[in-house]
Order: C-alpha cells, then sequence, then structure tokens
C-alpha cells in the first residue's frame, strides 16, 4: 500500500515478555518518528531516524526500550521485560522532508501488558 | 511538563452548533500544526500555520495563528458528526527533529 504500514496492530502480551513491533514507512520517506499514545490522550515522542541513525531518542521511556531502522525503511521497535505501564498504542509515522513538515501516520499497534 | 496546552480536554456539542478549540505554549512557535485523530486510526494533518496572525481556512473549520505565535486556535462553524474526532496540535523543534504533541481536545459531535 501506498501508506505507512504498522504491524502487529494488536499484540496482547505477559508481563515480563520481549515485543517487537513494526513500521513500513512511505517509500522514499527518510524520516521515521515513533510515538506512544495513552488512552484518549496526546502523542508522547519516542525516537525520530533520518536515514538509519537516531539523532534524538530523548523520549525513550526506559532501556528497555529499542529501536532500529536498517536500509533507510523498516524500523523496528523492540520493548524488553514489558510492564503493564508499557500498555498504549505505538505510533509510527514517516516524513519526506527534512525539516519537521507533514507526519504520515500508520494507524499503530496497540500493545496490552497482561 | 507538556509544552503545548490544549482546552478544553472535551467538548460535546449538537450537531449544527459552533465549536473552538485552543492550544496555548509559554515559548515561541516557528510553525504550528493541527491534525484530527478519529478512532483506531493515526492522526491526519488538517493545516499548518507559521505566520503571526495567520488565518487559514478548510471548508468549515478556521485555523488561527496568534500575533505573538505562542497560541493558535480552531475554530469549527457548523458542525457535522463527521467532525466527530480527536484533535492535535503540534509544534516543530529545530530542523530535522520532532514534533511535539499537545494533549488533545476529544470533540463529540451529536445528531
Amino acid at each position: 500500500g501506498a501508506g505507512v504500514s504498522q504491524s502487529p496492530s494488536n499484540k496482547v502480551t505477559e508481563k515480563g515478555k520481549d515485543v517487537e513491533l513494526r513500521c513500513d514507512p512511505i517509500s522514499g520517506h527518510t524520516a521515521l518518528y515513533w510515538y506512544r499514545q495513552s488512552l484518549g490522550q496526546g502523542l508522547e515522542f519516542l525516537i525520530y531516524f533520518q536515514g538509519n541513525s537516531a539523532p534524538d531518542k530523548s523520549g525513550l521511556p526506559s532501556d528497555r526500550f529499542s529501536a532500529e531502522r536498517t536500509g533507510g525503511s523498516v524500523s523496528t521497535l523492540t520493548i524488553q521485560r514489558t510492564q503493564q505501564e508499557d500498555s498504549a498504542v505505538y505510533l509510527c509515522a514517516s516524513s519526506s522532508r527534512r525539516n519537521t513538515g507533514e507526519l504520515f501516520f500508520g494507524e499503530g499497534s496497540r500493545l496490552t501488558v497482561l | 511538563t507538556q509544552l503545548l496546552e490544549q482546552s478544553p480536554q472535551f467538548l460535546s456539542i449538537q450537531e449544527g452548533e459552533n465549536l473552538t478549540v485552543y492550544c496555548n505554549s509559554s515559548s515561541v512557535f516557528s510553525s504550528l500544526q493541527w491534525y484530527r485523530q478519529e478512532p483506531g486510526e493515526g492522526p491526519v494533518l488538517l493545516v499548518t500555520v507559521v505566520t503571526g496572525g495567520e488565518v487559514k481556512k478548510l471548508k468549515r473549520l478556521t485555523f488561527q495563528f496568534g500575533d505573538a505565535r505562542k497560541d493558535s486556535s480552531l475554530h469549527i462553524t457548523a458542525a457535522q458528526p463527521g467532525d466527530t474526532g480527536l484533535y492535535l496540535c503540534a509544534r516543530g523543534g529545530a530542523a530535522g527533529n520532532k514534533l511535539t504533541f499537545g494533549g488533545g481536545t476529544r470533540v463529540l459531535v451529536k445528531p
């Protein structure tokens, strides 16, 4: 498809397990962002990629969170030893401009930690 | 601490009524974007404002950027049920980095 694709759309896991969330940005978009959204709230910035490098990872809440991007395309957000407070919708967005322009968002991955 | 404050947090109105949503900050914006998010979807850009005092119209939606570039408002005229959603303002940072979002205003337009 032409839009940002995220998978899985829904993930239920047990506390302490690791999870991987995937984002496939719009082809040709060099910038990729991960945000987290708790129920009905605004978006919390996690990390930003320009190409394969992450010049801003200031929003990652703890060292249990990590992300990588390969080939300037697909990105994976990994959460180790999940906790209940990690439950949220994780949104990925991509942008075609080096300066902050319009962000195109995926539909998100809803994570529930039991 | 949120850099962008949105108010109100929730607004419920009848179809045909008008509404205004506000976005405020103590610091100057270089630019401001408004997004709308529907349930189960990602946010979608409505407009970008960059000039103090700027007014932009998108059908029944009117966006205003304050003269001092510290505040913005979104006004919807004759709201319709299709306007229901979460309205988010977002400010840009230095070149190449993230957008910072406000907490959002949830709008419910009842038929």
